[in-house]
């Protein structure tokens, strides 16, 4: 079974550009979640989408969003980059997602430079 | 505000000491529980998970981990490392209800380091 999928795995942007990472779950997983790891902030949630459906939102700023298509593959966007999104961007999906007795897989994530 | 601690940033030690790494949470109600690990270079891995029944669960590689629900603890152990466990650790809690849907709270990690 194929794993959760993020394309690319590296970009380099350049401040005030705006940014789009993909995610695709395991087959059959319709929870995709993201997160931000960066050294001083950890690994922190950004959103969470069933179904197409945003059902969870982190503390980020409204540049930061997402979308989930019906084949249940992903997309993140951030807008108006900024030096501090530099980061690593990790999806994640579950059968159900996290609330129900499921566990998340991780993808390899994708690093993003902002110069 | 929900969160997790790790008592651990960096542990460093010998192949076949005993590991316990600490982790504590803050949330009020019902959580499931998660250990996840990054070997260097890979993407993050589940070591174990808690969700109900007994409190000792055991996962891959050796490990097991305690849920002390007094104490909001749930601590991570190895009786015997190797060198090809050095890897950064994660402790990791999602609140249950659907308000806390798809969403886990991470502690900030502790890397392991195990000399050969």
């Amino acid at each position: 079974k194929a794993g959760v999928t993020q394309t690319p795995r590296y970009l380099i942007k350049t401040r005030g550009q705006q940014v789009t990472l993909s995610c695709s779950p395991i087959s059959g997983h319709r929870s995709v979640s993201w997160y931000q790891q960066t050294p001083g902030q950890g690994l922190q949630f950004l959103f969470e989408y069933f179904s197409e459906t945003q059902r969870n939102k982190g503390n980020f700023p409204g540049r930061f969003s997402g979308r989930q298509f019906s084949n249940s593959r992903s997309e993140m966007n951030v807008s108006t980059l900024e030096l501090g999104d530099s980061a690593l961007y990790l999806c994640a999906s579950s059968p159900r997602g996290q609330g129900a007795n499921t566990e998340a897989f991780f993808g390899q994530g994708t690093r993003l430079t902002v110069v | 505000a929900q969160s997790v601690s790790q008592h651990n940033h960096h542990v460093i030690l010998s192949e076949a000491a005993s590991l316990e790494l600490g982790c504590n949470y803050s949330y009020g109600g019902t959580v499931n529980l998660f250990w996840y690990v990054q070997y260097p270079g890979q993407h993050l891995q589940l070591l174990l998970k808690y969700f109900s029944g007994d409190p000792l669960v055991k996962g891959i590689k050796g490990f097991e981990a305690e849920f002390i629900k007094s104490k909001f603890s749930f601590n991570l152990r190895k009786p015997s490392v190797q060198w090809s466990d050095t890897a950064e650790y994660f402790c990791a809690v999602s609140p249950r209800g659907s308000s806390n849907t798809g969403k886990l709270i991470f502690g900030q990690g502790t890397t392991l380091q195990v000399k050969p």
